[in-house]
């Protein structure tokens, strides 16, 4: 099955700076990534997505970039505010059969006003 | 707007009680799941359903049973609740086909003591 890693644990930035967080996975037949943002007391929701025939997605404030080749994708989150604050998961499906997600095991962003 | 509903915030139940989680959805969606979250671990899958009646083992099913008689219904039973289960349980549902965006419910804290 699919192995989803995913760096920092944990990651503090000053409001108006840039946050950046990686994941790598393991099957190449993976071709939907996403990414959710948990606040707190709630449950993850979709906050950005990218399917591996693109190599960027932007949505405001908020990237998506993919290296098919060397299988990892990465957020990036710019000009951050402190509502940014939440834990952010990224996710790869795996089309090997098993028809769900794998997700990786979460980043702790704060961002200090 | 889709909503997933789960039936308690916070559970706090005895060592050996069965324990039954229930996830409820509105959108008609084919596919329901039942993920566990715990720090540093992420989310790792227990069980999911593509459809009534049907069921897979996920990740870490050992310990867990789960029931889909409806549609928008999914339960998870802990046949013997064990301190090793105290954990947040979340619930999500898709509509289905490859690659879409999973909806989760505000979990259930349960504590097993």
């Amino acid at each position: 099955g699919e192995n989803v890693e995913q760096h920092p644990s944990t990651l503090s930035v000053q409001e108006g700076d840039s946050a950046v967080i990686k994941c790598t996975y393991s099957d190449s037949a993976s071709n939907y990534f996403p990414w959710y943002k948990q606040e707190l007391g709630k449950g993850p929701q979709l906050i950005i997505d990218i399917r591996s025939n693109v190599g960027e997605k932007k949505d405001q404030r908020i990237a998506v970039t993919l290296n098919k080749t060397a299988k990892h994708f990465s957020l990036h989150i710019t000009e951050t505010q402190p509502e940014d604050s939440a834990v952010y998961f990224c996710a790869a499906f795996d089309q090997t059969g098993a028809n769900n997600l794998f997700f990786g095991t979460g980043t702790r962003l704060t961002v200090i006003p | 707007d889709v909503k997933v509903t789960q039936s308690s915030r916070y559970l706090v139940k005895r060592t050996g009680e069965k324990v039954f989680l229930e996830c409820v959805q509105d959108m008609d969606h084919e596919n329901m799941f039942w993920y566990r979250q715990d720090p540093g671990l992420g989310l790792r899958l227990i069980y999911f359903s593509y459809d009534v009646k049907m069921k897979e083992k996920g990740d870490i099913p050992e310990g867990y049973s789960v029931s889909r008689e409806k549609k928008e219904r999914f339960s998870l039973i802990l046949e013997s609740a064990s301190t090793n289960q105290t954990s947040m349980y979340l619930c999500a549902s898709e509509k289905g086909g490859r690659g879409t965006e999973a909806f989760f419910g505000q979990g259930t804290r349960l504590t097993v003591v």
